[in-house]
């Protein structure tokens, strides 16, 4: 069964960084991309970014350009996520998730494994 | 960005009722590139539908999408008593949005 299994809670102060890891099992990592996204307390989804885990392709939202980097790890099955000048909206929990297309070589796309979730607090 | 209107907030019904959920877009969505998902309490989504009205693997018959252009409707046949949760409709036709979500609670 395809999983995503990612890193525990976090709690970072104001201007801070966080890096947050997603460990995918049982399918070709390479076949399929990850994208992160994130839900603040209470609210709806928000999607963060992507990378292409075959070519490290990555793309940001607007939201966190400049803030935020995905990297992958093929000896692993790991995605990674740094967010830096963390800011307390920023606080939310941040999910990967594993693109629906096989093989897609787009941002675009539905989700169709998620991780558990990762909250991230950002408070002084 | 295409904006997504789901409607209504909340939706209150009984088990073995019919839920049909709205989602609006502010400019016309490609049927491919539209998705459902289901979110329980501290739990993450659940892909439901995709090309807005195919159904996910493992998901069961009695949830059904469908639409095109601008509106777009999830249709729960028969609610069961996990089925109560918070639907959020998603296009990627245009950048990549969610809607705001509608709560199915129970009566």
């Amino acid at each position: 069964q395809v999983q995503l299994v990612q890193s525990a809670a976090e709690v970072k102060k104001p201007g801070a960084s966080v890096r947050i890891s997603c460990k995918t099992s049982d399918y070709t990592f390479t076949s399929y991309g990850i994208s992160w996204l994130r839900q603040a307390p209470g609210q709806g989804l928000e999607w963060v970014g992507w990378i292409a885990t075959y070519n490290y392709k990555t793309k940001y939202s607007e939201n966190v350009q400049g803030r935020v980097t995905m990297t992958s790890d093929t000896s692993t099955s790991t995605v990674y996520m740094e967010v830096r000048s963390l800011r307390p909206d920023d606080t939310a929990v941040y999910y990967c998730a594993r693109h629906h297309t096989y093989r897609g070589s787009s941002w675009l796309d539905s989700f169709d494994f998620w991780g558990q979730g990762t909250l991230v607090t950002v408070s002084s | 960005d295409i904006v997504l209107t789901q409607s209504p907030g909340t939706l209150s019904l009984s088990p073995g009722e019919r839920a049909t959920l709205s989602c609006r877009a502010s400019q016309s969505v490609d049927n491919r590139y539209v998705a459902w998902y289901k979110q329980t309490p501290g739990q993450a989504p659940t892909l439901l539908i995709y090309g807005a009205s195919f159904r996910a693997t493992g998901i069961p018959g009695r949830f059904s999408g469908s639409g095109s252009g601008t509106d777009f409707t999830l249709t729960i046949s028969r609610l069961e008593p996990e089925d109560f949760a918070v639907y959020y409709c998603q296009q990627f036709g245009d950048s990549l949005t969610f809607g705001g979500g509608t709560k199915v609670e129970i009566k």
